[in-house]
């Protein structure tokens, strides 16, 4: 069965740094691109990064570029965000998704929360 | 940046069908998928490449797609069906993913 596991959201001041983790298994994860995506307290989806199969290329949503780092360590199955410079604009629910590609994104993590307050 | 406009809610009764719109201007180069999120939940795929339907999903969910508008039908709604429905594609590079604002779905 295919599990997505995040971990690593709480509160945190602006201006600080947290670094969320997703932790695959079911499926050969080394294989598979990866997103990161968000949801605001009572908003819509947001796509913030991916990340490819051996980590040698990223993306970023505008919004996030140049503060939060997508990373992965195919050994340990794992997907990072590393996310600096918070502001409260960034509170929300982040979910880890697998891409399969053009079947999409079958399968999400089941969210970890992020609050950016003081 | 690239944006996909959804209308915010719609509303219809048990057993009516239900469509969905989202529009693009580059729906015509890149695929569009869409997911159901109930509350407190996971989003859930439910149409990939424009009118797949992934296995599980039932038969009363179908995609279309015409120029720069993607099309969710559910027919024969259920109370069951109740839920946010997002269309999800990416810009003509295939680079920046991008969301639509969410459709309400409400069965009266």
């Amino acid at each position: 069965e295919v599990q997505l596991v995040e971990s690593g959201g709480g509160l945190v001041q602006p201006g600080g740094s947290l670094r969320l983790s997703c932790a695959a298994s079911g499926f050969t994860f080394s294989s598979y691109w990866m997103h990161w995506v968000r949801q605001a307290p009572g908003k819509g989806l947001v796509w913030v990064s991916r990340i490819n199969s051996d980590g040698s290329s990223t993306s970023y949503a505008d919004s996030v570029k140049g503060r939060f780092t997508i990373s992965r360590d195919n050994a340990k199955n794992t997907l990072y965000l590393q996310m600096n410079s918070l502001r409260a604009e960034d509170t929300a629910v982040y979910y880890c998704a697998r891409d399969r590609k053009s079947s999409g994104w079958s399968n999400w993590g089941q969210g970890t929360l992020v609050t950016v307050s003081s | 940046s690239y944006e996909l406009t959804q209308p915010p809610s719609v509303s219809v009764s048990p057993g009516q069908t239900a469509r969905i719109t989202c529009s693009g201007d580059a729906l015509p180069k890149q695929y569009a998928y869409w997911y159901q999120q109930k509350p407190g939940q996971a989003p859930v795929l439910v149409i990939y490449k424009d009118s797949e339907r992934p296995s599980g999903i039932p038969e009363r969910f179908s995609g279309s797609s015409s120029g720069t508008t993607v099309t969710l039908t559910i027919s024969g709604v259920q109370a069951e069906d109740e839920a946010d429905y997002y269309c999800q594609s990416a810009d003509s590079s295939g680079t920046y993913k991008v969301f639509g604002g969410g459709t309400k779905l409400t069965v009266l």
